[in-house]
């Protein structure tokens, strides 16, 4: 399984509404991030975590919170978000965080804030 | 600090002519040099990478890359282009960005058009 897999591939949400997208990988790796992109744009990091644990936080508003319960899966929680956090998500994972390997992505959740 | 500079921001071959995609980075530090191909509304997924290891890198779906260093450049090849290699290109390279922490630094990217 050479798969990550991201859940809903497709999110509209209120700007009250608390939703969480949902990211799971069965390939060991123990490396996971989450990306945002805007259209016509490249990804931009979010967050980084390595063993579990968070590595780096790109200074993302809180109404961002990610979560990583185990090696194989990665959660973000999306509260009160805004109409410019309209964006493509993108989970991805690595075997471990060292820059000599290549990041695995993800399809996508395409989020709609309105 | 690393950067990278992606030369074109759209390309346009006619299919069954050659492809070349220009990319330069700049690194502190050893980079590890990548190319990602994304189709609309899709993931990235890996061309091919170059780890310091042979400086002529093959890759996937008859794509290739030459990391030249004195040229501070990784460009994308490919001899025949096919419809189906329409797409956006993202040239990324890696490095440590001090202490143990890196990021992949992506380019503003390259669309590819190919016509019949």
């Amino acid at each position: 399984d050479t798969e990550v897999t991201q859940t809903p591939k497709h999110l509209v949400m209120g700007m009250t509404n608390k939703k969480s997208l949902k990211c799971e990988q069965h390939m060991g790796h123990r490396a996971m991030y989450w990306y945002k992109q805007k259209a016509k744009k490249p990804p931009e990091l979010m967050f980084v975590y390595s063993y579990e644990k968070l590595s780096i936080n790109e200074s993302v508003p809180s109404r961002f919170s990610p979560e990583c319960p185990n090696s194989s899966l990665l959660n973000l929680h999306l509260h009160a978000l805004q109409p410019e956090d309209s964006a493509l998500y993108l989970c991805a994972s690595s075997p471990a965080y060292t820059p000599q390997v290549e990041a695995f992505f993800g399809q996508g959740t395409r989020l709609t804030v309105v | 600090a690393q950067s990278v500079t992606q030369l074109d921001s759209h390309v346009s071959v006619s299919e069954g002519t050659p492809v070349l995609l220009r990319c330069n980075y700049s690194s502190s530090y050893s980079p590890s040099l990548f190319w990602y191909v994304q189709h609309p509304n899709k993931g990235l997924q890996l061309l091919l990478k170059y780890t310091s290891a042979a400086t002529l890198v093959k890759g996937i779906n008859g794509f290739e890359a030459e990391f030249k260093k004195s040229e501070t450049s990784f460009h994308l090849t490919k001899p025949s282009a096919h419809m189906s290699d329409a797409a956006e290109y993202f040239c990324v390279v890696s490095a440590l960005s001090g202490g143990s922490n890196y990021k992949l630094t992506f380019g503003k990217g390259t669309l590819l058009t190919v016509n019949p």
